[in-house]
């Protein structure tokens, strides 16, 4: 079975420390992804990657960084951490698409991390 | 922009209820994957599917590409069902539904 292991379930941070949410799949997917879960709101893409050292901007970026430097993990940076960006932080990763390519295929999830920042 | 409609946004069922989740898009995909969230878990994926029908025990999903509509049903509801479902066009990207939140009473 595939799976996508994210390092923490649940983190407490204050304002202004910075955060790393590590994410580990053990597929040999190319593409991962980063996204936020917020109510109401549902997915937002964050960044995603579709090879080692390569990121591309999601639809969210700002405040956050990306780390791709082995395939199998991807990691989530928040350099400076505040209250708007408490959410749940999904990663994903996903098999080829049907057309190939960069075409988003079977999607695989971690559990999620639960991020507080006080 | 929304790119993707899921309807209802939220669903009671008594137990053994047949129960139909909607999802229309606008974008032009090549797949559409039912996903499945339950209180406090992550996401797993129920379905990929490009045309068609597919089925998996009490679960069925249908996609109508020409008209943009996909169908999950669930036959026999039971409260384990009770979860948000989520409908995930895909393309050159996942679009996602905000979820259809399902609460099946026993």
């Amino acid at each position: 079975d595939v799976k996508v292991t994210q390092s923490s379930r649940y983190l407490v941070k204050r304002t202004g420390e910075k955060v790393f949410l590590e994410c580990v799949q053990d597929m040999d997917h190319e593409n991962m992804f980063w996204y936020r879960q917020d109510p109401g709101l549902g997915l937002r893409l964050i960044y995603f990657s579709y090879d080692v050292k390569m990121k591309e901007k999601g639809d969210i970026p700002e405040g956050y960084s990306v780390s791709r430097e082995k395939k199998e993990r991807f990691s989530l940076i928040l350099e400076s951490a505040s209250t708007n960006q408490t959410s749940m932080y999904l990663c994903a990763s996903s098999t080829p698409g049907l057309a190939g390519g960069r075409n988003t295929g079977e999607l695989f999830f971690g559990e999620g991390s639960r991020l507080t920042v006080l | 922009k929304n790119e993707v409609e899921q309807s209802p946004q939220n669903l009671t069922a008594q137990e053994g209820e047949f129960i139909t989740i909607n999802c229309s898009y606008s974008v032009g995909i090549s797949a559409l994957h039912w996903l499945q969230q339950h209180p406090g878990g992550g996401i797993v994926s129920l379905f990929m599917l490009s045309s068609g029908k597919k089925k998996h025990g009490r679960l069925i999903a249908t996609i109508n590409i020409q008209e943009k509509h996909s169908s999950l049903h669930i036959t026999a509801s039971h409260p384990r069902d009770s979860a948000v479902y989520i409908c995930a066009p895909t393309g050159n990207q996942f679009y996602f539904g905000t979820g259809t939140s399902l609460t099946v009473i026993p």
